[in-house]
């Protein structure tokens, strides 16, 4: 049973427009939500992230925006650069104690901008 | 800092064979975490440790097994080798205040292929 679903494996975007990828998850004791950028033959490097407290935050590019209600997340680029092509994954977590340092991580979304 | 180092980068196995994966972090962190990912599922936690001498089971763990006698070691050990394991493994190291809350640090990665 996947708690987090990445329903679109794939998203090709000119460069200058906004990307969106999106997420969805089914636990609603999810606490915080992440996203991860990789390249291909590295690890997963952290993007940016948000609690559940919040419906919004950004950082420089990127945006992430939560519907608590709706149980979904997404990600904007704007404005997407080629090198913002790689695989996107979505991940979620549970408040600290024993939870910390375990995600859930969706099945990830590939990215290509076209210059 | 070297960060999170993996070694090997890529490795065959027979089916039964057994061996060692190394994960060492720099960092001091507390939390330390294997994850596989496997095309179209994700990344998927295996075994996870809170600090040294204390492990516990993630949600893909049969097959595996974890110590961690250091707080800079993390090695992820395949009993008997399976087809069904060959998959990307990933090592991660985290820790309150290191980074966004619950933020995590992969290492490059190893490729396993079970033949």
């Amino acid at each position: 049973d996947q708690q987090v679903k990445q329903n679109s494996p794939s998203l090709s975007v000119q460069e200058g427009r906004i990307s969106i990828l999106n997420c969805d998850y089914t636990n609603s004791m999810f606490d915080y939500f992440l996203w991860y950028k990789k390249y291909p033959a590295e690890g997963p490097t952290f993007l940016i992230s948000i609690s559940s407290i919040k419906d919004k935050n950004e950082d420089g590019r990127f945006t992430v925006f939560l519907n608590k209600s709706a149980k979904h997340l997404s990600l904007h680029i704007v404005p997407s650069q080629p090198g913002d092509s790689a695989v996107y994954f979505c991940a979620a977590s549970l408040a600290g104690g024993t939870s910390y340092g375990k995600l859930t991580f969706g099945q990830g979304t590939i990215l290509t901008v076209h210059p | 800092n070297a960060g999170v180092t993996q070694t090997p980068k890529f490795q065959v196995l027979k089916t039964g064979q057994s061996m060692t994966l190394q994960c060492a972090q720099d960092m001091n962190h507390e939390y330390m975490s294997w994850y596989r990912q496997d095309p179209g599922m994700g990344l998927r936690l295996i075994h996870y440790s809170v600090g040294a001498g204390i492990t516990d089971q993630g949600e893909v763990p049969n097959g595996y097994n974890v110590s961690r006698s250091t707080t800079e070691d993390f090695p992820l050990r395949l009993l008997s080798a399976a087809p069904s394991q060959t998959s990307v493994y990933f090592c991660a190291s985290s820790a309150p205040g290191a980074g966004a809350i619950d933020e995590q640090f992969f290492g490059p990665g190893t490729r396993l292929t079970v033949l």
